[in-house]
């Protein structure tokens, strides 16, 4: 049973260019999380899906962020137009739809630099 | 609103000590649930342990430990024993249920703890 995966681990982009980042969940898992972890902060919920919906988005998804979980397995998190503030690692967590039972399971992260 | 604080940003303890991490949460609603995960340099976030707020009894998962304080609404982890393999951040979090299930996770700031040989 493989985990949460996430590519690229590293990216190094300049300011203005697009990113896109992708996240395959655990294989059973119906829910996909992203967030957003800056250096000694915890991580801050960015967005969530069910299946290929997706039901919630922070303020903090502004709007040069888009993720999309087409056929409800993997999902990508694209970044238009960077900024250096948009620097940070970027996590996705996966979990299975027990109810009140689940608990989300992370990846490693992909982290991203901004210059 | 949903707020885990966690006052300790940096411990030291030398192999073999004894260490408490604190984790003070705050949340209106009535039903929740508390966690924490571990996060090693390679930086992975480590699921430890998930406590619902009607189970009161404390856990015990060998070296490991949890205290959990509705009166003071606190979630306390203890390392027994620490070493160095222990070094990592550990971060406490918050959710509560949106519906019928878990919602976003809320997490506290963290604390960076290093275990010197």
């Amino acid at each position: 049973d493989t985990g949460v995966s996430q590519d690229p681990r590293h990216k190094i982009t300049k300011r203005g260019q697009n990113v896109t980042f992708r996240c395959d969940p655990i294989s059973e898992h119906n829910r996909l999380y992203w967030y957003r972890q800056t250096l000694g902060q915890g991580p801050e919920f960015l967005t969530y899906f069910q299946n290929e919906a997706q039901l919630e988005k922070s303020r903090l998804l502004s709007d040069r962020f888009s993720a999309e979980r087409p056929k409800g397995s993997f999902s990508t998190l694209e970044i238009q137009r960077t900024e250096q503030g948009d620097s940070a690692m970027y996590l996705c967590a996966s979990s299975f739809d027990r109810g009140r039972e689940d608990t989300q399971y992370f990846g490693p992260g992909t982290r991203l630099t901004v210059l | 609103a949903q707020k885990v604080t966690q006052a300790q940003t940096e411990i030291s303890v030398v192999e073999k000590e004894d260490v408490t991490l604190d984790c003070v949460y705050e949340t209106r609603d009535t039903t929740y649930y508390l966690f924490w995960y571990k996060q090693p340099p390679s930086g992975e976030l480590v699921f430890l342990i998930r406590r619902n707020s009607f189970d009161e009894q404390n856990e015990i998962s060998g070296r490991y430990s949890w205290n959990f304080q509705k009166s003071t609404s606190s979630f306390n982890f203890t390392i027994t024993a620490s070493q160095v393999v222990d070094s990592a951040v550990y971060f406490c979090a918050l959710s509560s249920p949106v519906g019928s299930t878990l919602g976003r996770l809320y997490f506290g700031r963290g604390t960076q703890l290093t275990v010197w040989p």
